[in-house]
């Protein structure tokens, strides 16, 4: 069974602040991994996918997150926040890129000016 | 291209009725899902199909949800009797699920509110 974990339902960041939100997961096989962000009124849209591929995954709009194994870990980072990343962020996992995936609860990231 | 698209994009039904929603994954697309977001139960997965192969329905919540697709393209999740729990955004996403390179792209969904 898989399942995903994100830490905090609500963060708030200043405007050029780093941006941490953070995902764990859970997975009897090697895990598929993703972060979606669901902006408001719209649908949502992949940000970045890690595939066991490279451990350090980099998405859209300045975005990236890394695979942590060791701590079951995929937190995803931006250096600096803008007013427009203020969405919904959501951590998903999945046993292959093409299978069901399991989301997280989200996180809804707001950006003070 | 054009991307999934979903109808209606709106619903507002009455307790008891039954509701049909409809999905138009992207062209070329075999892999098709159905998922729905609620305040209660943030994003759960419903069905999955792939191809010819039976579908995976593992993720409906009762017997009162089905969905089927047919010709391998369009789908259509079908809601009886409803229930004021079943009000909803409902998500529909397809991929081409060929391997580590596909990726499942959303449609906009169709929000159901049951009166």
């Amino acid at each position: 069974a898989q399942s995903v974990t994100q830490l905090g339902s609500h963060v708030s960041v200043s405007e050029g602040a780093l941006v941490l939100l953070r995902c764990n997961y859970s997975s009897s096989v090697p895990p598929y991994l993703f972060w979606y962000v669901q902006y408001p009124n719209q649908g949502l849209q992949l940000l970045l996918k890690y595939t066991s591929a490279a451990t350090l995954v980099k998405g859209i709009n300045g975005f990236e997150a890394e695979f942590k194994k060791s701590e079951t870990s995929f937190h995803l980072t931006k250096p600096s926040a803008h007013m427009s990343d203020a969405a919904e962020y959501f951590c998903a996992v999945s046993e292959s890129s093409a299978s069901k995936i399991i989301f997280g609860s989200g996180t809804r990231l707001s950006i003070r000016p | 291209g054009a991307g999934v698209s979903q109808s209606p994009s709106n619903k507002v039904t009455e307790k008891g009725k039954d509701v049909e929603l409809r999905c138009d994954p992207i062209s070329g697309h075999t892999a098709l899902y159905w998922y729905r977001q609620s305040l209660g139960q943030g994003l759960e997965f419903l069905i999955y199909f792939q191809g010819n192969s039976a579908p995976d329905k593992s993720g409906l919540p009762s017997d009162r949800f089905s969905a089927e697709r047919t010709g391998g393209s369009v789908s259509t999740l079908t809601i009886q009797r409803t229930q004021q729990e079943d009000s909803a955004v409902y998500l529909c996403a397809s991929s081409f699920d060929r391997g580590n390179t596909d990726t499942q792209y959303f449609g906009p969904g169709t929000r159901l509110t049951v009166l």
